[in-house]
């Protein structure tokens, strides 16, 4: 059975750092494309970034570019997500979803039960 | 970026009615890549129908999306109890991927 659980998150100030994880089961992580999404407090889905099964493809939402970096370790099934630079407004559950086509592109097949990102002062 | 709109905000409706969801998109959605997403309070989305009308494993036959382009649907032929729920579009054809802002399905 697929899993996915994100860890990492928390109340952080303004211009710090936070590094979030996810752990994944069930499948073999190595063959599958995986993506970031938050959900700002009672608001919409926002896709965040996405990293190829390979790592060597990443891409970002204009949102977050330059502040956050995707990472992947094949060897541990761990997917990462290191932001740099927080601001209010990335005040989110950030959830790690896979890819149902394996590649970048496809829509969000399993996902995992998020994890509280709060940036405040 | 393509802008997708859902419509209506909220849908009232009661158990055992039709509920018809609709998601336009600004532009043409390449190869109908068109999912969409059941989300609980406190819940993870939980995917239905990929690809605008093969529903995803283990969903009932009630849920049914279909449309092409820039127009798409989303159907549940008979409402149960555990539909009432916000839903999501989603296009994967372009990136960056976006999400519709949702659906409210609540019971009336």
């Amino acid at each position: 059975q697929v899993h996915l659980v994100e860890s990492g998150g928390g109340v952080v100030q303004p211009g710090r750092s936070l590094r979030l994880s996810c752990a994944a089961s069930g499948f073999i992580f190595s063959s599958y494309a995986v993506h970031w999404v938050r959900q700002a407090p009672g608001k919409g889905l926002e896709w965040v970034a996405v990293i190829s099964y390979d790592g060597n493809n990443k891409y970002y939402a204009d949102s977050v570019r330059g502040r956050i970096t995707i990472s992947r370790d094949n060897s541990k099934n761990t997917l990462e997500l290191q932001m740099n630079s927080l601001r209010p407004e990335d005040t989110a559950v950030y959830y790690c979803a896979r890819s149902g086509t394996g590649n970048y592109q496809g829509w969000f097949d399993y996902w995992g039960r998020g994890t509280l990102v709060t940036v405040s002062s | 970026e393509i802008v997708l709109t859902q419509s209506p905000g909220t849908l009232s409706l009661s158990p055992g009615e039709r509920a018809t969801l609709s998601c336009r998109a600004s532009q043409s959605v390449s190869n109908n890549y068109l999912a969409w997403y059941q989300q609980k309070p406190g819940q993870a989305p939980r995917l239905l129908i990929y690809g605008a009308s093969s529903r995803a494993t283990a969903i009932p036959d009630r849920f049914s999306g279909s449309g092409s382009g820039t127009d798409f649907t989303l159907t549940i032929s008979r409402l149960e109890p555990e539909d009432f729920a916000v839903y999501y579009c989603q296009q994967y054809g372009r990136s960056p991927q976006t999400f519709g802002q949702g659906t409210k399905v609540e019971i009336k």
